[in-house]
């Protein structure tokens, strides 16, 4: 069955510190991988989205890998402020209708 | 444009009841997700609709629960008799119909249902 997986602990790092997050997956092709954030008690907010014919995708301080031969996909956040602090949720999909399957998030805790 | 509106933001229902969750798309936007998302767990689909119709419903419950997106108003997550088990948020989430490869959601604040 298809499986995403993120860091299920809690990644700490210190304020300036770029923060990597990982996403893997498991019998899946996704034709785009979507990242999103959510804060507590609120709905995910879609912050980037990279297609599988395309290696790296920016905007601001974030930054998005896709490797389709690792199965994997890597979020950065560069430069990281408190205000990161969040959980980033990956979801891949393969398309067509748009079904999208979320992972369970890693929880960033940016520290001042 | 207003977001995605949900509501009742919290809802408590004595198990047995019924709860009925809406979610008023954004402007223009005619797909609508639902997800459920329990306390330290991810968030599951459950059903996708366009206007009346359900494209997929393979993540909703055989029993008990049902959705619709009527021609007019928002969509209905309806869940009947319910139990402790139902208590969670649940997440409705919109989008235009695709163009130019957008496929972003954009999310409701979520119900919040507690059985008691």
């Amino acid at each position: 069955s298809q499986k995403i997986e993120q860091n299920s602990e809690a990644l700490n790092i210190q304020e300036g510190k770029t923060a990597t997050l990982t996403c893997n997956y498991t019998n899946y092709s996704p034709a785009y991988l979507q990242w999103y954030r959510q804060d507590p008690g609120r709905g995910p907010v879609f912050l980037l989205l990279i297609r599988e014919n395309e290696k790296e995708k920016r905007k601001e301080r974030l930054k998005v890998t896709f490797d389709t031969t690792l199965k994997q996909s890597l979020f950065h956040i560069t430069a990281s402020q408190p205000a990161d602090s969040a959980t980033y949720l990956c979801a891949p999909s393969s398309g067509g209708y748009q079904k999208v399957t979320f992972g369970i998030g890693t929880k960033l805790q940016v520290i001042p | 444009n207003a977001g995605v509106m949900q509501n009742p933001r919290h809802l408590v229902r004595r198990r047995g009841q019924e709860a009925r969750l809406r979610c008023s798309p954004m402007k223009g936007h005619s797909h609508v997700y639902w997800y459920r998302q329990l306390p330290e767990e991810g968030l599951k689909f459950m059903v996708y609709l366009q206007k009346e119709n359900i494209i997929d419903e393979s993540g909703m419950p055989k029993e008990r629960f049902s959705a619709e997106f009527p021609k007019e108003g928002p969509s209905i997550l309806r869940i009947q008799q319910v139990v402790r088990g139902d208590s969670a948020a649940y997440f409705c989430a919109s989008s235009p119909p695709v163009t130019g490869g957008n496929y972003e959601q954009y999310f409701g604040p979520g119900t919040r249902l507690t059985v008691t």
